[in-house]
């Protein structure tokens, strides 16, 4: 089992609608972070969270530290989110969500 | 400011050959991350360097993997010899503190290919 689980894989969604992405982690952690990679691209730190909840433009990331559970919330969706989003506590990265949104 | 620069940025060698690749983290990071990502998969840790010294390399296959992080700057990750399967993304990140508690930053990668 890895230390770090992300669902789903993969993810087509319709521009505007409301995405989630969740992460749950079996490691001690300090923060958690959520990741961008673009085609191609290089990697894009989003959010470092330890608790709570942060939000940035059209993103939200929470975090549950009792159940060990993260989610990243994208609103009112747009084709330039699409983009694989990795989940990442400590040095341990989770495989990574491929999403695509159609316009 | 600068920020994690690698390179090479693509890398094409015949089986059984070596290779190196370079990373320059941020000044003044501490820490210092090799990852290995394949095609469709999530980065993958290879080693993770607290200045000079390699506190998790765990994940290094040591028999054809080496690293090294001389002064607790600039660091090197070598394949000899390179197989079919190395071929993949090699990223180098680096963070002020240990376990990414302060944020990573990435370079580019190096693709590597074996032929």
């Amino acid at each position: 089992k890895n230390e770090v689980e992300q669902s789903p894989q993969n993810l087509t969604a319709q521009e505007g609608e409301f995405i989630t992405i969740n992460c749950s982690y079996s490691v001690g952690i300090s923060a958690l972070h959520w990741l961008q990679q673009h085609p191609g691209g290089g990697i894009v730190s989003l959010f470092m969270l330890s608790s709570g909840k942060k939000k940035h433009g059209r993103l939200i990331a929470t975090i549950n530290i009792q159940e060990k559970h993260s989610s990243l919330h994208i609103t009112a969706s747009h084709p330039r989110d699409s983009a694989v989003y990795i989940c990442a506590v400590g040095a341990r990265f989770g495989a990574g969500t491929r999403l695509t949104v159609k316009p | 400011e600068a920020g994690v620069v690698q390179s090479p940025r693509y890398k094409i060698i015949e089986k059984k050959q070596p290779v190196a690749f370079w990373c320059n983290p941020i000044s003044g990071h501490n820490t210092l991350y090799w990852y290995r990502q394949n095609l469709g998969q999530g980065p993958e840790l290879l080693i993770r360097y607290e200045n000079e010294e390699a506190v998790d390399d765990s994940q290094l296959p040591k028999d054809r993997f080496s690293a090294e992080r001389l002064k607790g700057v600039d660091s090197t990750l070598k394949i000899q010899p390179a197989e079919l399967g190395d071929s993949a993304v090699y990223l180098c990140a680096s963070s002020p503190r240990r376990t990414g508690a302060y944020g990573y930053t990435f370079g580019s990668g190096t693709r590597l290919t074996v032929v």
